[in-house]
C-alpha cells in the first residue's frame, strides 16, 4: 500500500467544518483512499473511501485531487463527539482487511 | 455498534504464557484480520482468513498465529508471551475478496503482560 503523510494533530472549534489533508503521492491508479477514525479506547470506525471522484455520506466529504497525489477529509460541522484520531489509508481493492494504519491526525475539536 | 464482537474485553497474562483472543465477525461477512495495537501509535497488521485460510499476513513473528471457524468467527494465539506484546488486539470483519468494501472492527482486547 502506498505511503500516506497527515500532520499529527489539529484543533477545530466547534460547529466550524474540519478539513483533514492527506498526502498520498505515490498512489496507484488501483489504489483506493479510505478514512478510519478511532475515538479514545474504541476500535477504529470506518468513515468513507472513493477511487478519483469525490465522495460525500452522511458522516463526512472526501475530496481527491485530480492527480489523485492528495485528499483532503471534511466534517462539515464538527461535534466534540468527532474528536479522535483520524486515519487516512489508501489500499487496492482486492486488500480484503489489510490496512496500513499510520499514525494519523489527532482531531481536537473545541467548545 | 459494528455487529464484531471480541473476547475477553480485558486480559492479564504472565510472561511465557500463552493467550487466546476471540472474534465474532459480522453476520455474512467471511474475512477476518487482527490488529495490534501497541499505546499510542496505529494498529499494525497481524494476519487475515477468509474462508478459514490464512491469506496475507504482517511481519509478525510465528508464535502469532490464528484460526477462522467454518462461522467465520476467528481466534488469535499468542505463544511464549513477552513484555512488548502488551497492547489492543483487534478484529475487522469484511464481505471478503474482489470487493470494495469497508472493514468493520471490534472495541478490542486490551493484553497486558507482567
Amino acid at each position: 500500500d502506498a505511503k500516506t503523510t497527515q500532520p499529527t494533530s489539529m484543533d477545530c472549534a466547534e460547529g466550524r467544518a474540519a478539513n483533514l489533508p492527506c498526502n498520498h503521492s505515490t498512489i496507484s491508479g488501483n489504489e483506493y483512499v479510505y478514512w478510519y477514525r478511532q475515538i479514545h479506547s474504541q476500535g477504529p470506525q470506518y468513515i468513507i473511501h472513493g477511487l478519483k471522484n469525490n465522495e460525500t455520506n452522511e458522516m463526512a466529504s472526501l475530496i481527491i485531487t485530480e492527480d489523485r497525489k492528495s485528499s483532503t477529509l471534511i466534517l462539515p460541522h464538527a461535534t466534540l463527539r468527532d474528536t479522535a484520531v483520524y486515519y487516512c489509508i489508501v489500499r487496492v481493492k482486492n486488500a480484503g482487511n489489510m490496512l496500513t494504519f499510520g499514525g494519523g491526525t489527532r482531531l481536537m475539536v473545541k467548545p | 455498534e459494528t455487529g464484531v464482537t471480541q473476547s475477553p474485553t480485558h486480559l492479564i497474562k504472565t510472561r511465557g504464557q500463552q493467550v487466546t483472543l476471540r472474534c465474532s465477525s459480522q453476520s455474512g461477512h467471511n474475512t477476518v484480520s487482527w490488529y495490534q495495537q501497541a499505546l499510542g501509535q496505529g494498529p499494525q497488521f497481524i494476519f487475515q482468513y477468509y474462508r478459514e485460510e490464512e491469506n496475507g499476513r504482517g511481519n509478525f513473528p510465528p508464535r502469532f498465529s490464528g484460526l477462522q471457524f467454518p462461522n467465520y468467527s476467528s481466534e488469535l494465539n499468542v505463544n511464549a508471551l513477552e513484555l512488548d506484546d502488551s497492547a489492543l488486539y483487534l478484529c475487522a470483519s469484511s464481505t471478503g475478496q474482489g470487493k470494495v468494501t469497508e472493514a468493520f472492527f471490534g472495541q478490542g482486547t486490551r493484553l497486558t503482560v507482567v
